[in-house]
């Protein structure tokens, strides 16, 4: 059973259109976190997200934590191709971290 | 600050073998967890280290181990290599125990034939 679902798991668009990508759960966590990887790179930690109701932005990416600290949602605005990557979202629990599958994002120009 | 550096990049191994990663995390940070990365399974958490010590494990079999030295430096075995032991593994470093809040290594690439 996958603690963390992400979804859509496939999403490819075109430059300029706006996407949403889920990341859900049954647990409470205390924080979550998202990074986007590059083929061939390692993840890197875009935003932590900590109080439930939380909205943060990072340029176009915004990121809000749900009320009840179980889901989380990442916005992106007028998407470019340099925002291609896998989305993965990660809490910890019990002393472990664990990832979603993450969401691919292709953006053609 | 140099970030985390794991080396190699990229390993080819034939199966039997054992093979040993090793990952240096950014300087401070004490903690260090491994990863293993395939297409099938995602993300997949395989231990943690903090002050030499494990404090937490996956659920990996016992030929998957690590060590942490006094500078925080970590190294990861894998014995009797199979198969479906390649895959992309990422060390991540952070301060504190315990934080999904960390900071990943470019990964090993391994790959047992």
């Amino acid at each position: 059973t996958q603690l963390l679902e992400q979804s859509p798991q496939f999403l490819s668009i075109q430059e300029g259109e706006n996407l949403t990508v889920y990341c859900n759960s049954s647990s409470v966590f205390s924080s979550l976190q998202w990074y986007r990887q590059e083929p061939g790179e390692g993840p890197v930690l875009l935003v932590t997200v900590v109080t439930g109701g939380e909205v943060k932005k990072l340029k176009r990416l915004t990121f809000q934590f749900g009320d009840a600290r179980k889901d989380s949602s990442l916005h992106i605005t007028a998407a470019q191709p340099g925002d291609t990557g896998l989305y993965l979202c990660a809490g910890g629990l019990a002393g472990k971290s664990t990832f979603g599958d993450g969401t691919t994002l292709t953006v053609k120009p | 600050k140099a970030g985390v550096t794991q080396t190699p990049r990229y390993l080819i191994k034939t199966r039997g073998q054992q093979v040993t990663l090793s990952c240096s995390p950014i300087s401070g940070h004490r903690s260090v967890s491994w990863y293993q990365q395939t297409p099938g399974q995602g993300l997949q958490f395989l231990f943690e280290y903090f002050s030499e010590t494990q404090r937490n494990k996956g659920n990996f079999p016992g030929r998957f181990s690590g060590r942490q030295f006094s500078n925080s430096r970590s190294e990861m075995n894998v014995s009797t290599l199979e198969l479906g032991d390649s895959a992309l593994y990422l060390c991540a470093s952070s301060y504190l125990q315990g934080n999904t809040e960390a900071f990943f290594g470019q990964g090993t690439r391994l790959t047992v034939v």
